[in-house]
């Protein structure tokens, strides 16, 4: 039992490129997040899934798209990278009965200079 | 939306208590979340206050009280690994969290 993994760890882009964090639960869980966190900052929401085949912007949606194709699998986009999306990426998942309980992943770190 | 308030920084003893507040503006409320972050590390869930009142898990205890739109952690015999950032989050429609800028804080010896 895994819990919830993301990839890559590290990554470092330039501006206007393109790239997917990948996030994966094996908890079956039906819902699923991503975050970014800058320093001083908490815990922002992206976009959220609440199951397969659906997704919905969170508190700082522009910029990124997502997609929930399978259960168990919520993937990040970020079509032109620009200098402000550099961050630490998290994605979490809860499940239906959360009671304020998600389960976050290792995070991944995003340079984009 | 939700905004919360917490202190950025607090410092104390090994041993000791210590309470960490949190003031919420909310619409859409369901609930209070606490989280743990080390450097470098995940967010772990510590509690959640659904009702008003105290929740005990351990050595941390979490409450919540709707009315005054305000609660708080407490973390009893401080130990120096709980040394990290502590982030209150208000719980949202399917189970979204909007979390507070966290506290830092400091055990010492």
């Amino acid at each position: 039992n895994a819990g919830v993994t993301q990839t890559p760890k590290f990554r470092v882009l330039k501006t206007g490129q393109s790239m997917t964090l990948l996030c994966a639960q094996d908890m079956n869980h039906e819902y699923m997040y991503w975050y970014r966190q800058d320093p001083g900052m908490g815990l922002r929401l992206i976009h959220y899934s609440v199951g397969e085949g659906t997704t919905a912007k969170g508190e700082v949606p522009d910029g990124y798209n997502v997609s929930r194709l399978k259960k168990q699998n919520f993937l990040l986009g970020l079509e032109s990278a620009a200098p402000s999306q550099t961050s630490v990426y998290f994605c979490a998942s809860s499940s239906l009965a959360g009671g304020g309980e998600q389960y976050f992943g290792p995070g991944t770190r995003l340079t984009v200079t | 939306g939700q905004s919360l308030e917490q202190p950025s920084e607090v410092t104390a003893v090994e041993g000791a208590i210590v309470q960490i507040n949190c003031t919420y503006q909310t619409s859409g409320f369901y609930g209070l979340s606490w989280y743990q972050q080390h450097d470098g590390g995940a967010p772990t869930f510590l509690s959640y206050n659904a009702l008003d009142g105290l929740e005990e898990t351990g050595r941390f205890s979490s409450f919540l009280s709707r009315s005054d739109s305000y609660g708080y952690l407490l973390l009893q015999e401080l130990q120096m690994k709980d040394s990290a950032s502590y982030f209150c989050a208000g719980q949202g429609g399917a189970n979204n969290l909007f979390f507070g800028t966290g506290t830092r804080l400091t055990v010492i010896p």
